[in-house]
């Protein structure tokens, strides 16, 4: 089974700019979540996907905001970027069952300047 | 209060010696899951190892042991026989089931451990 990807792996953008990065998550796995890496901040929650619907959002500004498709392919959006932006962003994925582990993705590297 | 600490910013083993790499939590819901992630330094959160808080026995994974003690509220990971390819970043992460903040699959990560295996 193919893990979970992300493209793209790299990113360089200004700020002011928007930026969407995209998360398919494992085949049969419906949860997609998200999270910011930096070096100041650690690793802090974004949001989560099921089913096409938002189910859990984590501390972050309107500029951060999600979708997810009827194939479970998720993708998030950063409007109006800031240098604080900067950051590793990785998204996970959880398939049905009663394990509860959550695989992640390489991660997209966002380097805004 | 942090849910997930880990006070160990860095460790140092000797390769084929074990190590013990410390996590604590924090939670008032009665059902959690307590997860072990090993990060190279290319990125990639690799999942290691889950305790989930009802479990009798602690979690074992080939070289990867879970110390789960509940009442102290730790979760500590176990490396056994170090590799020179165990040097990465080590987290501790916990999702709650929600039965009183509602649920999804959320992760609380602590800050990490680096720890660096040498011969």
């Amino acid at each position: 089974k193919a893990g979970v990807t992300q493209t793209p792996r790299y990113l360089i953008k200004t700020r002011g700019q928007q930026v969407t990065l995209s998360c398919s998550p494992i085949s049969g796995h419906r949860s997609v979540s998200w999270y910011q890496q930096t070096p100041g901040q650690g690793l802090q929650f974004l949001f989560e996907y099921f089913s096409e619907t938002q189910r859990n959002k984590g501390n972050f500004p309107g500029r951060f905001s999600g979708r997810q498709f009827s194939n479970s392919r998720s993708e998030m959006n950063v409007s109006t970027l800031e240098l604080g932006d900067s950051a590793l962003y990785l998204c996970a994925s959880r398939g049905p069952g009663s394990t509860d582990t959550q695989y992640f993705g390489p991660g997209t590297r966002l380097t805004v300047l | 209060a942090q849910k997930i600490t880990q006070t160990q910013p860095g460790m140092f083993v000797q390769e084929k010696e074990a190590v013990t790499l410390d996590c604590t939590y924090d939670t008032s819901d009665p059902s959690y899951g307590l997860f072990w992630y090993k990060q190279p330094s290319s990125g990639e959160m690799i999942f290691l190892i889950y305790q989930g808080s009802y479990d009798q026995q602690n979690a074992t994974e080939g070289r990867y042991s879970l110390n789960f003690q509940k009442a102290r509220k730790s979760a500590n990971l176990v490396i056994s026989a170090s590799q020179l390819g165990d040097s990465a970043m080590y987290f501790c992460a916990m999702r709650e089931a929600g039965i009183l903040t509602g649920g999804g699959n959320k992760l609380t990560f602590g800050t990490g451990t680096q720890l660096k295996v040498e011969l």
